[in-house]
């Protein structure tokens, strides 16, 4: 299984919802990741799961919270969302620390924030 | 941080041409530089990568090279095709220390557009 699942693919909320995206890999990788790209724009790094330590980009608004329940799971929680964080959130996964390896990508889910 | 520039923004070549995509890096430190391709609608796939220890590699139609002197590393597509028509994302990432990964950092990517 050389998948990483994301669910759902498409979301559609107010700004005033609370939702959750989410991420699973059967891979046995230790490091998943979450990514927000905007159309014709390049994958921005969000969050990092990587040796059972939850690193954070700084310039990621506390509305955007990630979890992770156990190795193979990484769940992105959403509340209070503005329309400008419409976007593709791609969830990724590596066997190690990203420059042991290939990085695995999900299909994406795409939000759209009314 | 790393900071990764990547030119063109879009390149368009006749069929069965060869194609450049070239990208700069800014941190010393990194040491691992993949390069992905996102077709439209669909997630960035990987299409061959390259380490510091190493020049040149190369896959089939696919190879990329690296001046870690100069802090650059291209992307070449020889005999190009239909299907190679997609963007293409290089990206860097420093070494592993062992306290965590700090994810790969992106260019902006180059739109390829393959001519009939």
């Amino acid at each position: 299984d050389t998948e990483v699942t994301q669910t759902p693919k498409h979301l559609v909320m107010g700004m005033t919802n609370k939702k959750s995206l989410k991420c699973e890999q059967h891979m046995g990788h230790r490091a998943m990741y979450w990514y927000k790209q905007k159309a014709k724009k390049p994958p921005e790094l969000m969050f990092v799961y990587s040796y059972e330590k939850l690193s954070i980009n700084e310039s990621v608004p506390s509305r955007f919270s990630p979890e992770c329940p156990n190795s193979s799971l990484l769940n992105l929680h959403l509340h209070a969302l503005q329309p400008e964080d419409s976007a593709l959130y791609l969830c990724a996964s590596s066997h190690r620390a990203v420059n042991t390896g290939e990085l695995f990508f999900g299909e994406g889910s795409r939000l759209t924030v009314l | 941080g790393e900071n990764v520039e990547q030119h063109p923004s879009t390149l368009s070549v006749q069929e069965g041409d060869s194609a450049v995509i070239k990208c700069t890096y800014s941190d010393s430190a990194s040491n691992y530089f993949p390069w992905y391709k996102q077709e439209l609608g669909k997630r960035p796939q990987l299409i061959i990568d390259i380490r510091s220890n190493v020049g040149e590699k190369k896959d089939q139609r696919i190879a990329v090279t690296l001046n870690k002197t100069a802090k650059h590393f291209s992307l070449h597509i020889t005999e190009t095709q239909p299907e190679d028509s997609a963007v293409y994302f290089c990206a860097a990432s420093p070494k592993d220390t062992g306290g965590g990964a700090d994810g790969l950092t992106f260019g902006k990517g180059t739109h390829l557009i393959i001519q009939p």
